[in-house]
């Protein structure tokens, strides 16, 4: 069981915006700003797109952007397109001893 | 430009030990901390832990603490990853990165295969 919850999987058509959630506690994404979001295409190295809550890697499209509500971040991507079809990864700073935890991932479906 | 580069891909047997490595380039390696990440065949990510090559300073996820060993050599700006001894259960891809910030890492190698099978 992964110490970060995220839908397991989500879709959406393309040109629509969809938002993958990424709940956690008080010990990590509600007591600090570091929640980053990563991209994973199949067989491939995951890659960065949102760091620090909200901001974007130089190279990371405008339709991705990242935000926080308590204990809870969002990923949202807006203007959906086929390429985006990937796994999605949260992760955040603990407090715990563990010092970095990642989200179960969300499979997205670009229908 | 940021590379890190991998080993490759290893088959080994239950009991046998391992080291793979991460050879960081483009950058200042002793700067950023390298941290290591497990994904077993289908499943999702898992931090094991990082080091930062400049002091050798390293922590583990309880998880792994005690199952691993994280190292570098900052003279050949490179971070490995070692097994004393493997298990079938460690049969997975192994990721290095760099951590620009908590949590945040930017540039990712492109992954060793690790399988350990009698």
């Amino acid at each position: 069981q992964s110490a970060l919850t995220q839908p397991a999987s989500v879709s959406g058509s393309p040109g629509q915006s969809i938002t993958i959630s990424c709940t956690g506690t008080s010990s990590d994404v509600g007591g600090y700003n570091y929640v980053s979001w990563y991209q994973q295409h199949p067989g491939k190295a995951p890659k960065l797109m949102i760091y620090d809550v909200s901001n974007r890697p130089s190279g990371v499209s405008n339709r991705f952007s990242g935000s926080k509500s308590g204990n809870t971040a969002s990923l949202t991507i807006s203007g959906l397109q086929a390429e985006d079809e990937a796994d999605y990864y949260c992760s955040s700073y603990t407090s715990s001893s563990t010092y970095v935890v990642f989200g179960g991932g969300t499979k997205l479906t670009v229908l | 430009e940021v590379q890190l580069v991998q080993s490759g891909a290893e088959v080994k047997k239950p009991g046998e030990s391992l080291k793979i490595s991460c050879k960081g380039s483009g950058y200042s390696f002793t700067s950023y901390w390298i941290g290591w990440v497990r994904q077993m065949p289908g499943k999702g990510l898992e931090w094991m832990g990082i080091i930062y090559p400049g002091d050798s300073d390293t922590r583990y996820s309880p998880s792994f603490q005690g199952q691993v060993t994280i190292s570098a050599d900052k003279s050949i700006s490179t971070a490995y990853l070692q097994w004393s001894s493997l298990k079938a259960s460690d049969t997975a891809m192994y990721y290095c990165a760099r951590q620009e910030s908590v949590a945040g890492y930017d540039y990712w190698g492109q992954g060793t295969l690790v399988t350990v099978s009698s």
